[in-house]
């Protein structure tokens, strides 16, 4: 089992709609987590982190945290052309290791 | 506040030579990481610096070494190098190594062994 997993995509959804990205992880002593974005040939720009169960806002980004099912998701709300891009998930495990997911590709149609 | 900085951004080497990245952290930040992104296998941790000790270690050989200097500036060196290194290499920062910080990247250092 892959220590940060994630749907590889692509995931298409239309300009307006709300993009839903999810991940699992491994590590059960795991704290904190975050959401990345990477454009093409660019490297990874931090969006989110949270750290407790529930949602943490952020603009049009809402990232959600379950400890108990060792699950992280990222909901982009009104995506844009834009927002197409690679996203990854990322969890520092308890030896303050941080472990990057594959990514999910989005793809924003206008 | 000026943000992480690699150098070089591109390097062409050739197989059997050795290399060596430099990256420059966020000032005040005390904690570097590097990592190996290729199309296959994504980012892998390479390994973590803090206060010029590694913390830890990714599953890479041991061609692939780095250290962290007193003013936080790593370098990470890989010898031998072999047509598989051809990666883009990232470093990120963090203000401490506990669990509770944030890590941003530099834009990377990309590099082509031929």
């Amino acid at each position: 089992q892959k220590e940060v997993e994630q749907n590889s995509g692509p995931l298409s959804v239309p300009e307006g709609a709300i993009a839903s990205l999810n991940c699992t992880y491994s590590d059960r002593v795991s704290q904190s987590f975050f959401w990345y974005r990477q454009y093409s040939g660019k490297s990874p720009e931090l969006i989110m982190s949270i750290y407790s169960n529930g949602d943490k806002e952020d603009g049009r980004f809402t990232a959600q945290l379950n400890k108990a099912s060792q699950y992280v998701s990222l909901l982009i709300r009104d995506s844009q052309p834009s927002d197409s891009a690679t996203y990854l998930c990322a969890v520092k495990t308890g030896g303050f290791k941080t472990i990057f997911g594959a990514g999910t590709r989005l793809f924003v149609k206008a | 506040k000026a943000g992480v900085t690699q150098t070089p951004r591109y390097l062409i080497k050739t197989r059997g030579q050795q290399v060596t990245l430099s990256c420059s952290p966020i000032s005040g930040h005390r904690s570097v990481s590097w990592y190996q992104q290729t199309p296959g296998q994504g980012l892998q941790f390479l390994f973590e610096y803090f206060s010029e000790t590694q913390r830890n270690k990714g599953n890479f050989p041991g061609r692939f070494s780095g250290r962290q200097f007193s003013n936080s500036r790593s370098e990470m060196n890989v010898s031998t190098l072999e047509l598989g290194d051809s990666a883009l290499y990232l470093c990120a920062s963090s203000l401490v190594d506990r669990s509770y910080t944030e890590a941003f990247f530099g834009q990377g250092t990309r590099l082509t062994v031929v």
